[in-house]
């Protein structure tokens, strides 16, 4: 069965670093999402896109955190300087732009600030 | 604003028993609901979903039934196991976006 791949899966870094995450989605799913979950709440979206388009960034700190996906298949989320209040856990699902839409996520990158 | 809640943070139930969580939404504009189980470390499981034009749809062992009128989602797990010990979530979509609103989650624990 096709998954979303992450890595890595830990991460501990320093505050003031810099600290980058790689999704590679199920293939063929043209639609690719970034998530960040905090401890005990549900996900909640940074960013989307459409092959190697951003259709929704609303909620991406644009000045410490930035993602790509070059060529609309895999992507990076990256965030410098990390703080403290980065730490949670970093998910990246994918879907089909045909539908019926439902995301598939992957094991996700757990990012720990010291 | 757009809210997805639970009603339960945490649901203990015996094995063997029959499970329901619940979940309220305030947008009216949704038209897709999913349920996501997510195990400790793990990432959400897609588990059902249904679209606003259902009141009910039926998987393995699970069953979701949407009550528009009073905006109320609930998954039914029939004969809890132990592996179905996790932390379920729900998630609405609005009509024309692709984005999922996710609640807060519900923990279910089963006791063999």
């Amino acid at each position: 069965e096709a998954e979303v791949a992450q890595s890595p899966r830990y991460k501990i870094t320093e505050k003031s670093q810099a600290v980058a995450f790689w999704c590679d989605p199920i293939s063929g799913h043209a639609t690719l999402y970034w998530y960040r979950q905090i401890l005990g709440q549900g996900p909640e979206l940074l960013v989307q896109f459409q092959d190697e388009s951003v259709v929704d960034d609303s909620q991406l700190p644009k000045d410490r955190f930035s993602a790509e996906r070059l060529k609309g298949v895999d992507s990076t989320l990256k965030i410098q300087p990390a703080e403290l209040g980065d730490s949670a856990m970093y998910l990246c699902a994918s879907s089909s732009s045909l539908g019926p839409y439902e995301q598939y996520f992957g094991p996700g990158t757990r990012l720990t600030v010291t | 604003g757009e809210s997805v809640g639970l009603h339960l943070p945490t649901l203990s139930v015996q094995e063997g028993d029959n499970s329901i969580i619940n979940c309220a939404y305030s947008n009216s504009a949704s038209d897709y609901f999913i349920w996501y189980k997510q195990e400790s470390g793990k990432g959400p499981q897609f588990i059902i979903d249904i679209r606003s034009n259902m009141d009910k749809r039926q998987g393995q062992r699970v069953t979701v039934l949407l009550n528009k009128t009073v905006k109320h989602l609930s998954l039914q797990i029939a004969a809890t196991q132990p592996g179905d010990s996790a932390v379920y979530f729900c998630a609405e979509r609005r009509t024309g976006f692709q984005k999922l609103v996710f609640g807060t989650g519900t923990r279910l624990l089963v006791s063999p």
